[in-house]
Order: structure tokens, then C-alpha cells, then sequence
């Protein structure tokens, strides 16, 4: 069966250093891949998507992710964390029918 | 600006006491969702619908239900079924088959009075 799987509960992490959230699937075909993002009592706002071609991709506010096929992992990166990036981070997996997986969430906090 | 609203933000269910709550899109999308979030569990699906007067049931459908009567429109009711109402509830909607990514409300907050 299709998975998301999110190794990292909690992250902490000093204002200014580099963060990387990681994110693994299990897909049998070409995932659709995303990032997303939500704060404390609101809703999901997306991130980044990835479907086809370059690897790397960019998103919104400063945000990165890589997909390696051959690891089956789409690691989020941020080069320089800032304190208003503290929230819960979340991979999902579109199967190219209706449905989507997401991942249990990485929940980041960021030290003054 | 196009968007997805849900309402009410916070909401008080008695005890055998069926409640609705409702999510509005304006974004002119086909599919729509409604999610049940639980700390530490991430986001699982309780009903999705791909087209009007359609619904499929997700992993966690049992002691809800929908209907999808107008597109725009895609509200859920918790019955008195389901034992363990308390959760964040969220709605979303896409345009497309898994392929298009999804907008989400702001979620609505169900207590247990």
C-alpha cells in the first residue's frame, strides 16, 4: 500500500542554521509529491509541488525539496531558518487518482 | 480571492446531538475533501467527492456523513454514531485527480460539552 512516512516527530533549531525535513514514500508509479505547511490552529498552505522534471524545486518563502527516485525520499531544505517559519510541516503523496497521502508531520521549532 | 471557508471556527456537540459543519469553495473546483486531524496522527480522510451528487467514503467514514448537492458547496455531519467527535476538521478541495494540489480551509474545532 501507498505510505508517506515522516521519521522525524520534532525538530529544533537555532534561528539562522540550515533545517531539512525529511520525507519518504512508498509509490509505485511517478508520485506526485508535496510540501505543506500549517500553523497552530489554521489550515494547510502549500509549499511546493513536485511532478515531473527538474528535481529540484522551489516554493514559497525561502523553501526547497529534492526528489531522489532512487531513495524514494523528497527532503524538505531551508538555507537560513527564521523564527516565524516555527510550525508543522507535512509530505503528501498524490496517487493520481483523488486521493492523498500525507505523512504524520514534522513539527519545527526554531530557538531566539 | 478564491479560497475555501469553513464555519463555524469552534463548535459544541452534546451528547447524541448530530452537528453539521460546513465548507464553501469558490475556486470552481470538482473535488472536494473533508479531513479529520488528531495530534500525531497527521491528516486522515473521512469523505471525498470528485463531481456534484458524488461521494466516495475515505479511511475513517464511519459515524459521518456528507452530500454534495451544489459544487460549491461540501458540508459534513457528525452524527451521534460517532463515539469520539473531539478533532480539528478540515476541508479542502483540488482540481484535479491527485495531480493538482489541494487548498485547504482554516478548520473547524469540535468539543465534546
Amino acid at each position: 500500500a501507498q505510505s508517506v512516512t515522516q521519521p522525524d516527530i520534532h525538530i529544533t533549531v537555532s534561528e539562522g542554521a540550515s533545517l531539512e525535513l525529511r520525507c519518504n514514500y512508498s509509490y509505485g508509479a511517478t508520485p506526485y509529491l508535496f510540501w505543506y505547511v500549517q500553523s497552530p490552529g489554521q489550515g494547510l498552505q502549500l509549499l511546493l509541488k513536485y511532478f515531473s522534471g527538474d528535481t529540484l524545486v522551489q516554493g514559497i518563502k525561502g523553501f526547497e525539496a529534492e526528489f531522489k527516485r532512487s531513495q524514494s525520499s523528497f527532503n524538505l531544505r531551508k538555507p537560513s531558518v527564521h523564527w516565524s517559519d516555527a510550525a508543522e510541516y507535512f509530505c503528501a503523496v498524490g496517487e493520481g487518482t483523488y486521493k492523498y497521502i500525507f505523512g504524520t508531520g514534522t513539527r519545527l521549532k526554531v530557538l531566539a | 480571492d478564491g479560497g475555501i471557508t469553513q464555519s463555524p471556527k469552534y463548535l459544541f456537540r452534546k451528547e447524541g446531538q448530530n452537528v453539521t459543519l460546513s465548507c464553501e469553495q469558490n475556486l470552481n473546483h470538482d473535488a472536494m475533501y473533508w479531513y479529520r486531524q488528531d495530534p500525531g496522527q497527521g491528516l486522515r480522510l473521512i469523505y471525498y467527492s470528485q463531481i456534484v451528487n458524488d461521494f466516495q467514503k475515505g479511511d475513517i467514514a464511519e459515524g459521518y456523513s456528507v452530500s454534495r448537492e451544489k459544487k460549491e458547496s461540501f458540508p459534513l455531519t457528525v452524527t451521534s454514531a460517532q463515539k469520539n467527535p473531539t478533532a480539528f476538521y478540515l476541508c479542502a478541495s483540488s482540481g484535479g485527480a491527485g495531480n493538482q494540489p489541494q487548498h485547504f480551509g482554516d478548520g473547524t474545532r469540535l468539543s465534546i460539552l
